[in-house]
């Protein structure tokens, strides 16, 4: 199994540029999840997802989008992308939405000029 | 709504020395408690878990007591190596909350030879 993966392992981008990171597992798990983390901010939910189909919001979803249109897959969109967003990114697995366990991927870091 | 709160770092520490990172929570109902630790570079994975009132989660000589009259899940170690200096983040897991994983800012540990 190669678990969670993520591509790519670093991108910059110039503001108002939109870009897609992608994750991908291969542990059929329903359940998965990104993150943002922030120097002294620990590690902040963006979206979520508890299956093929469903998505949601997290603590702070404003300026990406989600989808999941298959259980493998779920890749986060910047739109417009501002400084601001300069994180690493993390996406993140489990099993089902009541599963302990949570898998991640590498991350991705992201610069934003 | 739930948060957690864990110590500032970062700690610096010799070899061979003990080990305490605080953590406490504020939740309602019965969360599940966590400790996940990020190495230079990497991921998180997590360490140790307790799902219940005085469960002790337990991994690589680490340990933390889930204690609801407190609400800590403080992280131990008796001796600690160079090999365990990272970042260790306390977190939660709460069906209140729709099972989202929250989690601490992260306390950085250097354990210097």
């Amino acid at each position: 199994n190669a678990g969670v993966t993520q591509t790519p392992k670093f991108q910059v981008l110039k503001t108002g540029q939109s870009m897609t990171l992608q994750c991908a597992q291969d542990m059929n798990h329903e359940y998965m999840s990104w993150y943002r983390q922030d120097p002294g901010m620990g590690l902040r939910l963006i979206h979520y997802s508890v299956g093929a189909g469903i998505t949601d919001q997290g603590e702070v979803p404003n300026g990406y989008n989600v989808s999941r249109s298959t259980t493998e897959d779920f890749p986060l969109r910047l739109l417009s992308a501002a400084p601001s967003q300069t994180s690493v990114y993390f996406c993140a697995s489990r099993s089902g939405v009541s599963t302990d366990t949570q898998y991640f991927g590498p991350g991705t870091r992201l610069t934003v000029l | 709504g739930d948060s957690v709160t864990q110590m500032e770092g970062p700690v610096t520490l010799s070899e061979e020395a003990f080990l305490t990172i605080n953590c406490t929570y504020t939740a309602t109902g019965y969360p599940s408690l966590f400790w996940y630790v990020q190495y230079p570079g990497e991921g998180l994975q997590l360490l140790l878990k307790a799902t219940k009132a005085d469960d002790k989660g337990s991994n690589k000589g680490f340990e933390a007591t889930y204690r609801k009259e407190t609400t800590s899940f403080h992280l131990e170690k008796g001796s600690v190596q160079v090999s365990d200096s990272a970042v260790y983040f306390c977190a939660l897991k709460n069906s209140n909350s729709g099972y989202a994983l929250n989690f601490g800012k992260g306390t950085s540990l250097l354990v210097t030879p």
